[in-house]
Order: structure tokens, then C-alpha cells, then sequence
């Protein structure tokens, strides 16, 4: 069973700071994305990188797809209150089916 | 609007009844996947569509199915529904690698 642990579960920080959400498996992936879902609305797709290194920026948000294709991290300089939601990592294989990480629950202060 | 359209948006009902969740794909796209979303599970893979075809199946319990019509849209039936039944179903299109989702149907069993 290929799972998505990602950490941390709940981050609560003031506007301004820096903050980096990680993502892991032990699996290998082809492709991995980021969504960020707010209270009672679907997951937005953020990004999606597909090779083992790659590194996209996104404005504030930095993402990077480890060497290995196993792991992840989304780096958010300047946090601001409308980052504030869930955000989640999602790993892609060859039928198109995504697996879900287990979600970090962020909480930006003004 | 993310362009994939479920309905109804909320429902709630009791033990032991059906009900049935649908979803309308973005234009164009072929695939819909079901997704559910309970707080200590995170977002499971249920089952994938792809033009009409099961393509893939999840942890779908045997008391839920589905099908993809003609027109693209499909059904969620759940029956026999039990408390733990209760979460937020998503459904999903895709072009590529990124999905969109709907803004999801919150079932409650009582």
C-alpha cells in the first residue's frame, strides 16, 4: 500500500514567518502535487513537478520533488492570512489514480 | 467555479437508507474519480471512471458503487448507510497530471 506521511499535521504561525510542510513515502511516484483546500470547498491544485530534483516556484511558495521521486517539500516564504488551509500532497502513478497525503493543517495569524 | 459541478451539496439521512451523489465532469474531460474525506482518514480513492469504463478501484466498501453515463456524469450509490458513513465526497476530473475537483457533497447519517 503506497502512503504519504506528511509533517507537520498542524502548524499555527504569525504572518511573516517562514515554514516548510514535508511530504514522504517509501514509494516512488511519476508525478507529485500539491493542493491547498479551504473549509468546504474542494482541493486546488497548486503544482505539479515530475522529475526527480525539480524545483517550481509559485510566488511565495516554493516546491521541490526529491531526487528519488519519493519525497516532497512546499517551502512558503512571507506567510500570509490567506495561505491559512489544508494542504495536501498527492502522488501520481501510471493509471492516473492519485494517493492523498494525510494533510497539514496551517494556521497563518495577522 | 471549478467547472466540475456535484450535487446535492449537503444531505442528510438515516441509518440503513440509499442515496445517491452525483457529479458532472469539467467539459471535455473523460475520467471522474470519487473521493471521501473524513476527518481520521484523510481523502480516500474510492473508484475511477474513464469514459464509461471502471478504470480503477480504491477502498470502496461493497455497499457503494458506481457507473458513468453516456453524457459523462456519474453516480455515487451508497446503501445500507451507516454512521461512520458520514464525510465529504469529492469527485474529480482530469486532463494530464493535475485534477480538479468539485465542491463536494457533505453526507451526514443520523
Amino acid at each position: 500500500t503506497q502512503l504519504l506521511e506528511q509533517s507537520p499535521q498542524f502548524l499555527s504561525i504569525q504572518e511573516g514567518e517562514n515554514l516548510t510542510v514535508y511530504c514522504n513515502s517509501s514509494s516512488v511516484f511519476s508525478s507529485l502535487q500539491w493542493y491547498r483546500q479551504e473549509p468546504g470547498e474542494g482541493p486546488v491544485l497548486l503544482v505539479t513537478v515530475v522529475t526527480g530534483g525539480e524545483v517550481k516556484k509559485l510566488k511565495r511558495l516554493t516546491f521541490q520533488f526529491g531526487d528519488a521521486r519519493k519525497d516532497s517539500s512546499l517551502h512558503i516564504t512571507a506567510a500570509q492570512p490567506g495561505d491559512t488551509g489544508l494542504y495536501l500532497c498527492a502522488g501520481g502513478g501510471a493509471t492516473n489514480k492519485l494517493i492523498f497525503g494525510t494533510g497539514t493543517l496551517l494556521a497563518v495569524q495577522p | 467555479d471549478s467547472g466540475v459541478t456535484q450535487t446535492p451539496k449537503h444531505l442528510i439521512t438515516a441509518t440503513g437508507q440509499r442515496v445517491t451523489l452525483r457529479c458532472s465532469p469539467r467539459s471535455g474531460d473523460l475520467s471522474v474519480y470519487w473521493y471521501q474525506q473524513s476527518l481520521d482518514q484523510g481523502l480516500q480513492f474510492l473508484i475511477q471512471y474513464y469514459n464509461g469504463e471502471e478504470r480503477a478501484k480504491g477502498n470502496i466498501l461493497e455497499r457503494f458503487s458506481a457507473q458513468q453515463f453516456p453524457d459523462l456524469h456519474s453516480e455515487l450509490n451508497l446503501s445500507s448507510l451507516e454512521l461512520g458513513d458520514s464525510a465529504l465526497y469529492f469527485c474529480a476530473s482530469n486532463r494530464g497530471h493535475g485534477y480538479t475537483f468539485g465542491s463536494g457533497t457533505r453526507l451526514t447519517v443520523v
